[in-house]
């Protein structure tokens, strides 16, 4: 079946500091993969997307690419702020364009960024 | 963006009871809706899809019987916990399509069963 992996957390890092979150998958087919962002009390947030190989989703200054040769789709920021500091899903889903489907979700990386 | 609420936010409740639990599209009308479940360090594991005006569709593994998923409108589903035990307490997450692979989630329900 489809799994996410993520590396576990948590990660602390200085403000300016760059940011790499590994997420590999495992999948059949072309799944459409996914950056959610959680702040503390809130739902998870769709931080960006990407529906095909060498897709590249960004959003707030984030970018990950979907590189189907090594199934992943790791998340970067040239430099975090403290306000970067939340839990970050990897997602998956079973298809690649239109229509709806429940997602296969990685662990979740605790960021933290320290001023 | 769109908002869908979530309620409770937390419950308690005795061993053997049942528990609802509420789903809602504030901004926006969702034919389908998901729920999901989240143990402590582990990730969210999709439990069921809601589809308005039909009977959900249950992921291998979950029992039907046991929670219960009504979607009786465009922006409203429900999850009952039937006859709860302790082993059922965990956190749990609905998300509402708004459009192609676009879901937006609601915060979160923590169960805890006594």
């Amino acid at each position: 079946g489809n799994s996410v992996t993520q590396m576990e957390g948590p990660v602390t890092l200085s403000e300016e500091a760059f940011l790499t979150i590994n997420c590999t998958y495992t999948a059949t087919g072309y799944p459409s993969l996914f950056w959610y962002v959680q702040y503390p009390g809130e739902g998870l947030q769709l931080l960006l997307k990407a529906t095909k190989a060498d897709d590249k989703g960004s959003n707030k200054g984030f970018e990950a690419t979907y590189r189907k040769e090594t199934t992943s789709f790791h998340l970067e920021k040239g430099s975090v702020q403290v306000s970067d500091s939340a839990v970050y899903f990897c997602a998956l889903s079973r298809y690649s364009g239109g229509g709806a489907d429940g997602l296969t979700f990685g662990k979740g990386t605790h960021l933290i960024i320290q001023p | 963006g769109a908002v869908v609420s979530q309620h409770p936010s937390w419950v308690i409740c005795k061993s053997g009871t049942s528990v609802k639990i509420e789903c809602r599209s504030l901004d926006f009308q969702a034919t389908t809706m998901f729920w999901y479940r989240q143990f402590p360090k582990q990730s969210l594991m999709l439990m069921a899809t809601s589809n308005e005006g039909s009977k959900a569709t249950y992921e291998q593994g979950v029992e039907k019987d046991k929670f219960l998923i009504n979607h009786a409108s465009l922006t409203l589903s429900t999850l009952t916990v039937t006859s709860a035990h302790p082993e059922d307490s965990s956190f749990y997450i609905c998300s509402a399509v708004a459009g192609p692979n676009i879901q937006y989630f609601g915060a979160g329900t923590r169960l805890s069963v006594l």
